[in-house]
């Protein structure tokens, strides 16, 4: 067990909708990421958020928007959702500091239809 | 960013060394390498990490060349819960790239009883 609580494990929903993905880092880590891993692209790098600022943004789309929030939970929200986007969402979560590791969560499923 | 090079797969027999290696020749001298494993379903796992010299933990060894251009990941007898995709990450310091891990394909380990 990592520490990091990612929920739900499971998400179904159809095409427009929007969803919620929620991380809860390790007690004590003020940096979280996310991760989004699908079959074809492999695990790509999304955003990363320290103590309720974003730090580094990668390849997140204009339809998703992240938040981290005073309590370190953070959020992650897909909108106007397309099949393309079903994949496994991880979150990560490091005490922030320089070039310290990664604890990762068990991720979301998210299956679109 | 920097980039990283491992080879597609590699195949090892249980109880024996297995040696993974990653090129990346573009890292900067503060950037950390970071080495993780997956396995199916599951979130990456952190193994090791290190910036200049060699690394142990009880999980693997790590051996950065003096160059810094590459690294070997060292697992020192192998064991059938060893068969995982091996990610080699460089851990970016600088600027605006600060923090962003990027996973490359990675190395599918196979490991034979």
């Amino acid at each position: 067990d990592s520490g990091v609580t990612q929920t739900p494990k499971h998400l179904i929903t159809a095409t427009g909708q929007r969803v919620t993905l929620r991380c809860s880092p390790r007690s004590g880590d003020l940096s979280v990421y996310w991760y989004q891993q699908s079959l074809d692209q492999g695990l790509q790098f999304l955003i990363q958020y320290y103590n309720g600022e974003e730090r580094a943004k990668g390849n997140i789309l204009e339809r998703f928007s992240a938040q981290q929030f005073p309590d370190l939970h953070s959020e992650l929200n897909l909108s106007s959702l397309e099949l393309g986007d079903s994949a496994l969402y991880f979150c990560a979560s490091t005490p922030g500091g320089w070039g310290e590791k990664l604890f990762f969560g068990s991720g979301t499923q998210l299956s679109v239809l | 960013d920097a980039k990283t090079t491992q080879p597609n797969s590699m195949e090892s027999n249980e109880e024996e060394p297995v040696h993974l290696p990653c090129n990346h020749s573009t890292i900067s001298g503060t950037d950390y390498i970071h080495w993780y494993r997956q396995l199916p379903s599951q979130g990456p796992e952190y193994v090791i990490h290190g910036l200049t010299s060699n690394v142990n933990n009880r999980m693997a060894s790590l051996a950065i060349a003096e160059d810094r251009k590459s690294s070997t990941l060292i697992l020192h007898r192998a064991t059938l819960r060893d068969a995982a995709v091996y990610y080699c990450i460089p851990f970016l310091t600088g600027g605006t790239s600060y923090g962003k891990l990027t996973f490359g394909q990675g190395t599918i380990l196979t490991v034979h009883p």
